[in-house]
């Protein structure tokens, strides 16, 4: 089982251009979730999806980010024109169904975005 | 809304001692806790939950128990190890939602 992959680990991007990170879930998780971690801080909720929907995007920027989860293929994290302050880490996890906020979370290893 | 607040770090101890790091929250409702391991360069790894009042979670020589009446989480050691230096994270998932709210994290170096 090779758990929770996210690619790339790395991106630098100039300023103005379009980020576009990719995570896929566990085998058998039909459930992502994509955190943002700044520097020395605590990871924040920005998006919950099932296969194709949008569940819970209560903590998207209202702007140049969008999250998507196709019926084939990774969840895409797409942050448009990005900007010095997007440089973080942005981590997916992923879980089996619903009523498992009981079992905790499988994490990816996360993508570390440079904006230059 | 929902939060949860950790002891400030960096935490630096040298090897085998008494580890704590404090965890405290405010839910709405009756959520389920955890503590996350961030290793250098890696993602988070669940180290240990609980899912209801005065359950304890444990592995790997860490533990932590659900206290209602003081809304904390607390997580220790009794022997810490070198390879325990990692930033901690106590987090919480209130019932019925799917989302995680973490702390801020607390930074551990064991030095030997």
């Amino acid at each position: 089982n090779a758990g929770v992959m996210q690619n790339p680990r790395h991106l630098v991007r100039r300023r103005g251009q379009e980020a576009r990170l990719r995570c896929s879930p566990m085998k058998g998780h039909s459930h992502v979730y994509w955190y943002r971690q700044l520097p020395e801080e605590g990871l924040k909720f920005m998006v919950y999806l099932q296969k194709e929907n949008i569940i819970d995007e209560s903590g998207m920027p209202k702007e140049r980010f969008s999250a998507e989860f196709p019926k084939e293929g990774p969840s895409i994290l797409r942050i448009q024109q990005v900007v010095r302050g997007d440089s973080a880490a942005y981590f997916c996890a992923s879980s089996p169904g619903t009523g498992n906020s009981q079992g905790g979370y499988t994490f990816g290893s996360g993508t570390r975005l440079t904006v230059v | 809304g929902d939060s949860v607040t950790q002891m400030e770090g960096p935490v630096t101890l040298s090897e085998e001692a008494f580890l704590t790091i404090n965890c405290t929250y405010t839910a709405t409702g009756y959520p389920s806790l955890f503590w996350y391991v961030q290793y250098p360069g890696e993602g988070l790894q669940l180290l240990l939950k609980a899912t209801k009042a005065d359950d304890k979670g444990s592995n790997k020589g860490f533990e932590a128990t659900y206290r209602k009446e003081t809304t904390s989480f607390h997580l220790e050691k009794g022997s810490v190890q070198v390879s325990d230096s990692a930033v901690y994270f106590c987090a919480l998932s209130d019932q019925g939602a799917q989302k995680l709210v973490f702390g801020q994290g607390t930074r551990l170096t064991i030095n030997p």
